[in-house]
């Protein structure tokens, strides 16, 4: 069975530092993953897309992916209070595929302390 | 561009009776998935549609079921409600093709069951 994991947290950490959040995928064939960010009581929303081996940045955002290793990471330097919510690894296939195909994980609670 | 609308926000219904939920895409988006998302179980997957038809079906029984209009907007049908379909009812919308996992979300609708 195809599986996204995510340690459940939740993952407290002070503000300013370097908030490191971590997924681990079971299906070699997933080559697209998504990260989603969900505040409290309110909708998913995408925060980052990554297809290929490496880091891809996006403001304080970077998504590094190991596609040996079955691993995907998000980094949020600079941490703030507004980045306290849960977030949501997701995998998939790649290319033509449809929604339907990509797998979330159980999200990680972050907790940013001022 | 307009999100993902999703009507009604909040619904209080009883068990037996049957709901019916919309949801209109972000305009040019061609795939209009729904989950369910409880805090037992996470985001669970219930059915995509792409261009009025169903590309896939999660592992839910016959009650629930939906739809896809020409313009692209979709519903969602429950019949014969339980207590445990209380939940937050989610649709989000993709591109479709290569972006299929690049999925936008809806505010939800709450769904309590008494």
């Amino acid at each position: 069975q195809k599986e996204v994991e995510q340690n459940s947290g939740p993952l407290s950490v002070p503000e300013g530092a370097i908030a490191s959040l971590n997924c681990t995928y079971s299906d070699r064939g997933s080559q697209s993953f998504f990260w989603y960010r969900q505040y409290s009581g309110k909708s998913p929303e995408l925060i980052m897309s990554i297809y290929s081996n490496g880091d891809k940045e996006d403001g304080r955002f970077t998504a590094q992916l190991n596609k040996a290793s079955q691993y995907v990471s998000l980094l949020i330097r600079d941490s703030q209070p507004s980045d306290s919510a849960t977030y949501l690894c997701a995998g998939g296939e790649p290319g033509y595929s449809s929604a339907s195909k990509i797998i979330f994980g159980s999200g990680t609670r972050l907790s940013i302390r001022p | 561009k307009a999100g993902v609308t999703q009507t009604p926000r909040y619904l209080i219904k009883t068990r037996g009776q049957q709901v019916t939920l919309s949801c209109s895409p972000i305009s040019g988006h061609r795939s209009v998935s729904w989950y369910q998302q409880t805090p037992g179980q996470g985001l669970q997957f219930l059915f995509e549609y792409f261009s009025e038809t169903q590309r896939n079906k999660g592992n839910f029984p016959g009650r629930f079921s939906g739809r896809q209009f020409s313009n692209s907007r979709s519903e969602m049908n429950v019949s014969t409600l339980e207590l445990g379909d209380s939940a937050l009812y989610l649709c989000a919308s993709s591109l479709g093709g290569g972006r299929s996992g690049e999925q936008y979300f809806g505010p939800g609708t709450r769904l309590t069951v008494t």
